[in-house]
C-alpha cells in the first residue's frame, strides 16, 4: 500500500524549535515531489513548498521561504519540516503530500495524490 | 504568483441536488495543472481531480470537472450525504502552487 505516515502531534513553546517527518512506503520514495502544506485551526490550504528527495532539490512559497526548512533523508525514506524559532502563529495542522507525475515522466509534477494523515503543531507559552 | 478565488463561499443544497463549484485564476494556467480535492471534518484532503477533468482513482463519476484557461469548474450530480463537506481547487502550473480558499458544500 502507497502511504505517507507522519509523526505525532507536538506542544511547543515559542521560540524552541522542531522537526516533524513525513515517511513514504510502498512506493520508489526518491522519484516524486513532497509537498508541504499547512492549515491554520478553521482555515483552508495553504501550499508551502516541496523537495525532490531524490536529490533534494527544494521549492518554497515566497510566504514560508525563510520561516521553515524541508529537506529529506532517502536513505530512510523520510521528509522532513523544521522550525528554527516557532511562533504561535505557526499553531496548525500540517501536511505531506505526495505529487504524483505526468505519465510517468521522470521529476514531473501533477496534483497531490496521496496524503498524510496530517501533524498537529501547537505553540504556546 | 496565481491567485485563485473559489465561489460561492458556502453551497446550501440538499442530497440528489446538483453542486457547481468555481474556482478562478488570476492568470492563465494549462488546463493540465489544475486539481480539486475533498476535505471531510477531522481528515487530510483526497484529491478528486487532476489536470481539470480526469477523475483520480476510485473517484465516483458524479464528479467532474471541466473549464480552461482561467475559469474552472467542479460539478457534483446527484449530491450522496457523504458529499457534504469542503472543495478546494490548486494550480501546479507555477510555483508556488497555490490553494483557493475553498468552497463549504453544506446541508440545506
Amino acid at each position: 500500500e502507497v502511504q505517507l505516515v507522519q509523526s505525532g502531534a507536538e506542544v511547543k513553546k515559542p521560540g524552541e524549535s522542531l522537526r516533524i517527518s513525513c515517511k513514504g512506503s510502498g512506493y520508489s520514495f526518491t522519484t516524486f515531489w513532497i509537498g508541504w502544506v499547512r492549515q491554520m485551526p478553521g482555515k483552508g490550504l495553504e501550499w508551502m513548498g516541496i523537495i525532490y528527495p531524490g536529490d533534494s532539490d527544494t521549492r518554497y512559497s515566497p510566504s514560508f521561504q525563510g520561516q521553515v526548512t524541508i529537506s529529506a533523508d532517502k536513505s530512510i525514506n523520510t521528509a522532513y519540516l523544521q522550525w528554527r524559532s516557532l511562533k504561535a502563529s505557526d499553531t496548525a495542522m500540517y501536511y505531506c503530500a505526495r505529487h504524483t507525475t505526468i505519465f510517468g515522466v521522470v521529476r514531473s509534477l501533477d496534483a497531490l495524490d496521496i496524503w498524510g494523515q496530517g501533524t498537529m503543531v501547537t505553540v504556546s507559552s | 504568483e496565481i491567485v485563485l478565488t473559489q465561489s460561492p463561499g458556502t453551497l446550501s443544497l440538499s442530497p440528489g441536488e446538483r453542486a457547481s463549484l468555481s474556482c478562478r485564476t488570476s492568470q492563465t494556467i494549462s488546463s493540465s495543472y489544475l486539481a480539486w480535492y475533498q476535505q471531510k471534518p477531522g481528515q487530510a484532503p483526497r484529491l478528486l481531480i487532476s489536470g481539470a477533468s480526469s477523475r483520480a482513482t476510485g473517484i465516483p463519476d458524479r464528479f467532474s470537472g471541466s473549464g480552461s484557461g482561467t475559469d474552472f469548474t467542479l460539478t457534483i450530480s446527484d449530491l450522496e450525504p457523504e458529499d457534504f463537506a469542503v472543495y478546494y481547487c490548486q494550480q501546479y502550473d507555477s510555483s508556488p502552487y497555490s490553494f483557493g480558499q475553498g468552497t463549504k458544500v453544506e446541508i440545506k
